[in-house]
């Protein structure tokens, strides 16, 4: 089936450090949406997006919807050790099914 | 309960059994999904309801894939003679409505399914 690409696929970083991770769809979507999924557990909603352009926060996380509807990124500011887990980006076209990422495997080292 | 409840959280089945697979949805909630996720992979659409009735069933991989969701709300999803690649963890996702550009899907823990 369909996956949308994202990158980077792992991450190894330091307490207190920034991360970024994108999403890019060969195809448009007309919502973007940001998920982490913990071991054992379900994806859980970060961030939704709804507009082209769109840059919306969520405490120390923030997301944008591309220009083009074709890619979103996910940034992460000062990182801590409970952000570690796997993220998944996921377009919807217009029916209520998500078209998820490959997912980015974030470890936060103190 | 306050969230989607699936079960079992684990099966492990000989290779051609039967397996069942149930989801409790948010209560209220009209709209259903099952994904597939395989291993180090994000999850994959299988298909979809709309109170009892499966508006999309596009993502099902075989004829032995088989959803149902008979009263609008549990939903169980079965597999027939199951195979070692339908080893994954089947996840159920609810939403309160259906179309609109808001509607947030609240995901379950999943059931990893293990065929040996």
């Amino acid at each position: 089936g369909q996956q949308l690409n994202q990158s980077p696929q792992s991450m190894f970083i330091q307490e207190g450090e920034d991360v970024s991770m994108n999403c890019t769809s060969s195809s448009i979507f007309n919502t973007w949406l940001w998920y982490k999924q913990d071991p054992g557990e379900g994806p859980v909603l970060l961030i939704a997006l709804y507009k082209a352009g769109e840059l919306t926060s969520n405490g120390r996380l923030t997301a944008q919807f591309g220009i083009t509807r074709k890619d979103s990124f996910l940034n992460i500011s000062a990182s801590i050790p409970s952000d570690v887990g796997i993220y998944f980006c996921a377009g919807r076209h217009n029916t209520d099914k998500l078209i998820f990422g490959t997912g980015t495997r974030l470890q936060v080292f103190p | 309960g306050a969230g989607v409840s699936q079960s079992p959280r684990y099966k492990v089945a000989k290779r051609g059994q039967d397996v069942a697979l149930r989801c409790d949805p948010i209560s209220g909630h009209v709209s259903l999904f099952w994904y597939q996720q395989a291993l180090g992979q994000g999850p994959e659409f299988l298909t979809y309801f709309q109170n009892e009735a499966q508006l999309d069933k596009s993502g099902l991989p075989s004829d032995r894939f088989f959803a149902e969701r008979p009263e609008g709300s549990v939903s169980t999803l079965k597999i027939q003679r199951t195979q070692q690649e339908d080893s994954a963890v089947y996840l159920c996702a609810s939403s309160l409505d259906w179309g609109l550009a808001k509607n947030i899907q609240y995901f379950g823990a999943g059931t990893r399914l293990s065929v040996l």
